[in-house]
């Protein structure tokens, strides 16, 4: 596609409920990351895919989060037994092999009651 | 651990002004440095990318300057208008993308 996809862009989810979010990246585009935006914060850093693999998952804050990726192009974030502290927009990005800039999405907006 | 720091956090201005956002960070290994303008409820819009051999870029009314030996960038907008208010991220790329806090800009008529 012309622009990296994110779906939805409003979840309001109740609290203990599990929710998914999905990112269509740029066609052809191998890199892929997640990024959580907290309300007045910079984007924090999440997991990072090289096609199918997860090459690095170490700002994931609990193991309630967990991502995949399964065929190297759509990745989908999966939180568990939501807490309001999970509330907050989570972005994905894509770029190309050797590229050193991000193509970001709208973002996902998360809001845990 | 790369960190990124803007100062200020946010920043009022009467229309007209000129102003500088300033960034810092503590790893001088990197690519290129980055500026984002992000409006309430939306997603971010680079503005300015530095690659790590250039000391500065500039688009229109804005000016982005990198110096990496001392691990820092400014963002220099020119004739400040109400359509300026937003917030601006730095980021910093060494293999990921580090963001700092942003500042949140208000130009006021």
């Amino acid at each position: 596609g012309a622009g990296v996809s994110q779906s939805p862009r409003y979840k309001v989810a109740k609290r203990g409920q599990d929710v998914a979010l999905r990112c269509d990246p740029i066609s052809g585009h191998v890199s892929l990351f997640w990024y959580q935006q907290a309300l007045g914060q910079g984007p924090e850093f999440l997991t990072y895919f090289q096609n199918e693999a997860q090459l690095d998952k170490s700002g994931l804050p609990s193991d309630r989060f967990f991502a995949e990726r399964p065929e190297g192009s759509v990745s989908t974030l999966k939180i568990q037994r939501t807490q309001q502290e999970d509330s907050a927009v989570y972005l994905c990005a894509s770029s190309s092999t050797g590229a050193n800039v991000l193509t970001f999405g709208a973002g996902s907006r998360l809001t845990v009651l | 651990k790369q960190e990124v720091t803007q100062i200020p956090a946010a920043l009022s201005v009467p229309e007209g002004e000129n102003l500088v956002l300033n960034c810092s960070f503590t790893d001088s290994a990197i690519y290129n440095l980055q500026w984002f303008r992000q409006d309430p409820g939306k997603g971010l819009t680079s503005l300015l990318l530095i690659q790590s051999s250039q000391r500065e870029q500039t688009s229109g009314r804005l000016n982005a300057s990198l110096d990496k030996s001392s691990g820092r960038s400014t963002l220099y907008i020119a004739a400040s208008q109400p359509g300026d208010s937003a917030t601006y991220l730095c980021a910093v790329w060494g293999g990921m993308l580090t963001f700092g806090g942003g500042t949140r800009l208000m130009v006021k008529p």
